[in-house]
């Protein structure tokens, strides 16, 4: 079975523009996470899916942050327009359930110059 | 401040010794995962512990689960260079479904 899904891998953008990072989670798994990750730091949550309804974005920034799980399966996040300090890695998860087991996707690693 | 502190927050040692990595906070968990995240790549569950006082083996890995279940351990015996990476605690706090990840632990095995 295919794990969580990813794209793109990299993606190096100059600051003041778009980007959106796109994420396709293991069939059932109705929770969805998006983390950022800092060199060096743990992941830190941005937005938790239970199937389409965000239940948690509190860390989100919303003013340059967007997220979107519309049929209750895959997502995407925009960044809208990226500053220097948003040169992170951003994660995707799912998991059955929110506290269950939580499989990662291999990331974006977004670089803004 | 950061709920799940781990320490050291880096770890350099020979193949063959042993280590403990470890993960407080002040907050209980309803239950705490370890994961292990290789450069490039998301991070990998290695266990879940539930309950207080809890002790799992994976092979040459002993996680143990603090009987208030307020902090975590995970000891390695006879560290191999495949054994590097960056180490994480996260958890559920009871009443708060966000997985919360700790600060991470990077270890490093020299051959």
């Amino acid at each position: 079975e295919a794990g969580v899904v990813q794209s793109p891998r990299y993606k190096i953008i100059e600051k003041k523009q778009p980007v959106a990072f796109w994420c396709n989670p293991i069939s059932g798994h109705n929770t969805l996470y998006w983390y950022r990750q800092n060199l060096g730091q743990g992941p830190e949550l941005l937005i938790r899916y239970e199937n389409e309804e965000a239940v948690d974005d509190s860390q989100l920034p919303k003013d340059r942050f967007s997220a979107e799980r519309l049929k209750g399966v895959d997502s995407t996040l925009k960044i809208q327009p990226a500053e220097l300090g948003d040169s992170a890695v951003y994660l995707c998860a799912s998991s059955l359930g929110s506290g269950a087991e939580a499989f990662f996707g291999q990331g974006t690693r977004l670089t803004v110059v | 401040t950061q709920l799940l502190e781990q320490s050291p927050q880096f770890l350099s040692i020979q193949e063959g010794e042993n280590l403990t990595v470890y993960c407080n906070s002040s907050s209980v968990f309803s239950s705490l995962q370890w994961y292990r995240q290789e450069p490039g790549e998301g991070p990998v569950l290695l266990v879940t512990v539930v309950t207080g006082g809890e002790v799992k083996k994976l092979k040459r890995l002993t996680f143990q689960f603090g009987d208030a279940r307020k902090d975590s351990s995970l000891h390695i015996t006879a560290a191999q260079p495949g054994d590097t990476g960056l180490y994480l605690c996260a958890g559920d706090p009871p009443g708060n479904e966000k997985l919360t990840f700790g600060t991470g632990t990077r270890l490093t095995i020299i051959p």
